[in-house]
This record gives C-alpha cells, sequence and structure tokens, in this order.
C-alpha cells in the first residue's frame, strides 16, 4: 500500500491563527481525503481533495474555514483557518489508489487549541 | 442519514478468549464494508474489507469478518485474541453510490482491551 507522510505530527496553536497541514504520499494515487476526528468521536469526512479543481465538501465544512489544495497526485494540504478551541482534534489525510479500493490512512495531525 | 453503529465501545477479554465485535449500518443499497485497527500510538490500518462475493472474509492476523445483508451487519470476529490485539476497532461502510467519491463513514470505534 501507498507510504503516506502527514506534517505536523502535532502542534499547539493560538486561537484565531491558521494551521496547514501537509500530506505526500509515495506514489500517485487516484483520491485523496481529509477527515477530522474530535476527542471521543469517530472520523468524519471533511472533503474530498480533487487535483486540480476545488475540493468537494461534506456538508457541515465549507471552504473558508477548511481550505485544501492538491496540487498534484501526490500531495495535499488543508489548512484550519482562523482556529477556535472547538477545531481542537486530529486531523488524518487517507489516500485511495483507485476505484473500488480501500483507503489508507496517514498518522494524523493532534490539534491544539488554545 | 446513513448511519454505522458499533454496539461496543469498550471491551475487556483474557488471553485465548474469543472476540466477537458487532457492526450494523443503515443503507439499503449495496456497500463496500471495512475493518480499521489502529494500535496504540500507531495510524488506522486496514484489517479487512468486503466488496463482493463470498460474505465470509479473512483479513489479517486471524481476524474474519461475516457479512450478512439481511441484518445489515459486518461483525469481525478472532477465535482466540492476543495481547497483541489490545487497539482501537473501527468499522466503516461505503455505500455504493459513493464509491466515486469514496465517502467512508465510520463508526464510532470499539476499544479493546486484552489482559495477558
Amino acid at each position: 500500500s501507498a507510504v503516506i507522510s502527514q506534517k505536523p505530527s502535532r502542534d499547539i496553536c493560538q486561537r484565531g491563527t491558521s494551521l496547514t497541514i501537509q500530506c505526500q504520499v509515495d506514489s500517485q494515487v487516484t483520491m485523496m481525503f481529509w477527515y477530522r476526528q474530535q476527542p471521543g468521536q469517530s472520523l468524519t469526512l471533511i472533503a474530498t481533495a480533487n487535483q486540480g479543481s476545488e475540493a468537494t465538501y461534506e456538508s457541515g465544512f465549507v471552504i473558508d474555514k477548511f481550505p485544501i489544495s492538491r496540487p498534484n497526485l501526490t500531495f495535499s494540504t488543508l489548512t484550519v483557518s482562523n482556529m477556535s478551541p472547538e477545531d481542537s482534534s486530529i486531523y488524518l489525510c487517507s489516500v485511495q489508489v483507485g476505484l473500488n479500493q480501500p483507503q489508507h490512512f496517514g498518522d494524523g495531525t493532534r490539534l491544539s487549541i488554545l | 442519514a446513513q448511519s454505522v453503529s458499533q454496539h461496543n465501545h469498550h471491551v475487556i477479554l483474557s488471553e485465548a478468549a474469543s472476540l466477537e465485535l458487532g457492526c450494523n449500518y443503515s443503507y439499503g443499497g449495496t456497500v463496500n464494508l471495512f475493518w480499521y485497527v489502529q494500535y496504540p500510538g500507531q495510524h488506522l490500518q486496514l484489517l479487512l474489507k468486503y466488496f463482493s462475493g463470498d460474505p465470509l472474509v479473512k483479513g489479517i492476523k486471524g481476524f474474519e469478518a461475516e457479512f450478512i445483508k439481511s441484518k445489515f451487519s459486518f461483525n469481525l470476529r478472532k477465535p482466540s485474541v492476543q495481547w497483541s490485539d489490545t487497539a482501537e476497532y473501527f468499522c466503516a461502510v461505503i455505500p455504493h453510490g459513493s464509491s466515486n467519491t469514496g465517502k467512508l463513514i465510520f463508526g464510532q470505534g470499539t476499544t479493546l482491551q486484552v489482559k495477558p
């Protein structure tokens, strides 16, 4: 399966600031996704990162708050903008090599907002 | 709304005990089904998957799961657990209409603690 590198692994940020999380894959993949795991809860899909076009966001998530880039088939970024304590979560990147293939996950970014 | 329900939030077993973790989903159509595992300090890993064919699926480390369409269930089993199976287990579903979008819907997770 693809090797996924996610950076940073953790960060502590001030309220009102923004943080960009990077996801790098060692091979070209069809699809890349961003998930959020809030404390004590399960994973929720934020958006699908589309190569060369705007991301597809799930209900409850908007581009202004979570801008996403995917400049090529191996790299994507997620920005958490204007952070508040409610954004404290683990953010995970996942990739799908092809259609009807399982998703594989990165190590996640543990984000705490003071 | 589509959802996935895992019956047990926290399971404690002794080594060599048998394991069954329940998973039910709410979607009337065709689905792809998955179990993921997260060992302490590690990332989510795929344990097994079901796309089609034999409803009894075998995964890594001796785990298996059975898809029962009539019950909308995909329970995870292992005949004899080991201390190293201590982890969090997530059931996940992709409704078939979402196979192009890849939207994984996760259950709440079950924490398994195996006592040596």
